[in-house]
């Protein structure tokens, strides 16, 4: 079955300090690929997205994410996080099927905690 | 411009109860997506509209849980009757294109007792 994984579960780091959050899936035909955040008490809103073109993408708040297609990866990244990026990150994939058919597949999601 | 707007923002009943959920999307979004949260997991998709139509309800318990989207707009949820174990937050989410960015209201979170 197609799944999204997102390794790390629980991250605790300092501020200033640097942030990789994995995500892999397991479909390999064409895929969109987001990052979602939900910050405490507040909406899940998209980070960053990749639909097509370079495979580097920046998002809002200084995250950027890199499509690694041969490794099937979607790594979130920030190089400095700060104690407000205190939040749950959530890798999504779209698969898209013969037919423009898509189906959307959540990652469990990685709680990331900054302390100051 | 408005966001995705759901009620009620929680709601507390009792086993065997019915309770009903409801969204309404961003103004001009043509497909709509129920989900249910767990705790400490990701978004489970429930049922997608395009429009009016449903046309990926494979998630749905069919049995218990039925949905709506009259005139293609506003949509409602429903339980009936509820378990112990449907307790979890309900969120809604619109997006102006199947599974492009989708703009997520802020939940209903439902305790079942």
């Amino acid at each position: 079955a197609q799944s999204v994984s997102q390794h790390n579960h629980h991250v605790i780091l300092s501020e200033a300090a640097s942030l990789e959050l994995g995500c892999n899936y397991s479909y390999g035909g064409t895929v969109n690929l987001f990052w979602y955040v939900q910050y405490p008490g507040q909406h899940l809103q998209l980070l960053l997205k990749y639909f097509s073109g370079d495979p580097l993408v920046k998002g809002i708040k200084g995250f950027e994410a890199e499509f690694i297609k041969s490794k099937f990866s979607f790594n979130l990244r920030k190089p400095s996080v700060q104690w407000s990026d205190t939040a749950e990150y959530f890798c999504a994939v779209t698969k898209i099927n013969a037919g423009n058919n898509r189906k959307l597949i959540w990652g469990l999601g990685t709680s990331l905690a900054v302390n100051p | 411009e408005a966001g995705v707007v759901q009620s009620p923002r929680y709601k507390i009943i009792e086993k065997k109860q019915p309770v009903a959920f409801w969204c309404n999307p961003i103004s001009g979004h043509n497909t709509l997506y129920w989900y249910r949260q767990n705790l400490g997991q990701g978004p489970e998709l429930l049922i997608r509209y395009e429009n009016e139509e449903a046309v990926d309800d494979s998630q749905l318990p069919k049995d218990r849980f039925s949905a709506e989207r009259l005139k293609g707009v506003d949509s409602t949820l429903k339980i009936q009757p509820a378990e112990l174990g449907d307790s979890a937050v309900y969120l809604c989410a619109s997006s102006p294109g199947t599974f492009n960015e989708q703009f997520f209201g802020p939940g209903t979170r439902l305790t079942v007792l």
